[in-house]
């Protein structure tokens, strides 16, 4: 079957640097999103990773290995708006989205 | 860039009662739309795929009967909960495909249907 793995809950302190782990065991795959949603409100895109390596866009930056099945999302210098679910999402060979459960990030001051 | 209009943001019906919730793309064709559920603290989960001018392929598990799904053109799909339930209570969302590459899917705003 197809299954995708993040931590359910994380905390970290406002001005800091957390790294939200995502693992996937998908029919093909062809790319991963990373999404941002805040409780109520619809997902916005955050990031989109296709080749392996480091993908860099202001304080978010994400991760992919395809030979692990693994990417991280990692967020710098935390703000309090930055409390939100965290969700890692899998494109598989009928392009199709696979999600995550999503993860939860507190931002403590 | 791309969006998806959806509406309305939030309803409340009777129990027994038809809703139904709509989803514009405004500035581009959704050929494909995609039809989410998510209760409260889980993630998305997919109700149904529509593409235009054919019927929807629903997720197993999901009665097309009581979820009908409308996508007759470009840039309209809906989706009408029918003799809606207390447990029908849920955020709908709607999401349009825009390519196989990048940024490919873009979001409606969601639909929080309450169920009385």
């Amino acid at each position: 079957g197809q299954n995708i793995d993040q931590p359910t809950e994380m905390t970290a302190t406002e001005g800091a640097i957390v790294q939200i782990n995502c693992t996937y065991q998908t029919s093909g795959f062809n790319g991963l999103f990373w999404y941002q949603q805040h409780a109520g409100e619809a997902p916005t895109f955050l990031s989109y990773n296709v080749l392996d390596g480091l993908e860099e866009k202001g304080r978010f930056s994400s991760f992919l290995s395809r030979s692990k099945g693994y990417s991280y999302l990692l967020l710098k210098e935390l703000q309090m708006k930055d409390s939100a679910s965290y969700l890692c999402a899998v494109k598989d060979s009928n392009y199709q989205l696979i999600w995550g459960a999503g993860t939860k990030l507190i931002i403590k001051p | 860039g791309a969006v998806v209009s959806q509406h309305p943001s939030w309803v409340i019906c009777k129990s027994g009662t038809s809703v139904k919730i709509e989803c514009r793309s405004l500035d581009f064709q959704a050929t494909t739309m995609f039809w989410y559920r998510q209760f409260p603290k889980q993630s998305l989960m997919l109700m149904a795929t529509s593409n235009e001018g054919s019927k929807a392929t629903y997720e197993q598990g999901v009665e097309k009967d009581k979820f009908l799904i409308n996508h007759a053109s470009l840039t309209l799909s809906t989706l009408t909960v029918t003799s809606a339930h207390p447990e029908d209570s849920s955020f709908y969302i709607c999401s349009a495909r825009l390519g196989q590459h990048t940024s490919g899917y873009t979001f409606g705003s969601g639909t929080r249907l309450t169920v009385v």
